[in-house]
């Protein structure tokens, strides 16, 4: 089984400034992979980025990007400038291999004030 | 296009009773998975259906169980209810099995009293 682990149970930033979460995880199989998605308080899960772990540069979408070391097998998820609507759970989650499904770390808390 | 949808939004069961969610995927999408998530954690994988059928399965007990209809849509089943069934079931689709994105529905609250 993968251990995903998200070492910030929260994180708190400023309007416009950048944050980062981090994730590393567990894995034996070399085509691994990473999603990022968002959960606010909604409660419904949003996708925001992958990175292959094939994939020679680091991904991008918008203001998300990852910081990826696939030696260190960490994906840090990089969000500049932030807003108040991106206040929300963020989780990693590597695929599993075997059921074409996805394994959920425990997620960080991001808060961003005014 | 519509997205997932699940129904119901919220249901509140005592322990010992049966409940049913459902969920219908995107159009398209032959692929749908569901998760649980106790408030504090990260979704846990339960059942994924391919096809209509059952092509992966979490650490849940036998109480848990789920099918694929024809038209692609889902029902999860959990019978005899316990305090900690409640969570947020969330449902997923995605065009095909394999590394891909899943989109994820609004979710279930289920509560067991």
């Amino acid at each position: 089984a993968q251990k995903i682990t998200q070492t910030q149970p929260g994180m708190f930033v400023q309007e416009k400034e950048a944050v980062t979460l981090d994730c590393t995880y567990d894995t034996s199989d070399p085509s691994y992979g990473l999603f990022w998605y968002k959960q606010p308080s909604s409660g419904e899960m949003i996708f925001l980025i992958y990175q292959g772990s094939y994939d020679q540069q680091n991904a991008t979408e918008g203001r998300y990007s990852l910081n990826f070391q696939k030696a260190r097998k960490s994906a840090n998820l990089v969000i500049s400038a932030s807003q108040l609507g991106d206040s929300a759970m963020y989780f990693c989650a590597p695929p599993d291999s075997g059921y074409s499904t996805l394994t959920f770390g425990k997620g960080t808390m991001l808060l961003v004030s005014p | 296009d519509a997205g997932v949808t699940q129904s119901p939004t919220h249901l509140i069961k005592t322990r010992g009773q049966h409940v049913t969610l459902r969920c219908s995927p995107i159009s398209g999408h032959k692929s749908v998975s569901w998760y649980q998530q106790v408030l504090g954690q990260g979704p846990q994988f339960i059942f994924q259906y391919y096809e209509k059928e059952e092509r992966g399965r979490g650490n849940f007990p036998d109480r848990f169980s789920a099918r694929q209809f024809p038209n692609y849509s889902s029902e999860l089943n959990v019978n005899a209810l316990l305090l900690g069934d409640s969570a947020l079931y969330l449902c997923a689709s995605s065009p095909y099995s394999g590394f891909n994105e899943q989109f994820f529905g609004p979710g279930t609250r289920l509560t067991v009293l």
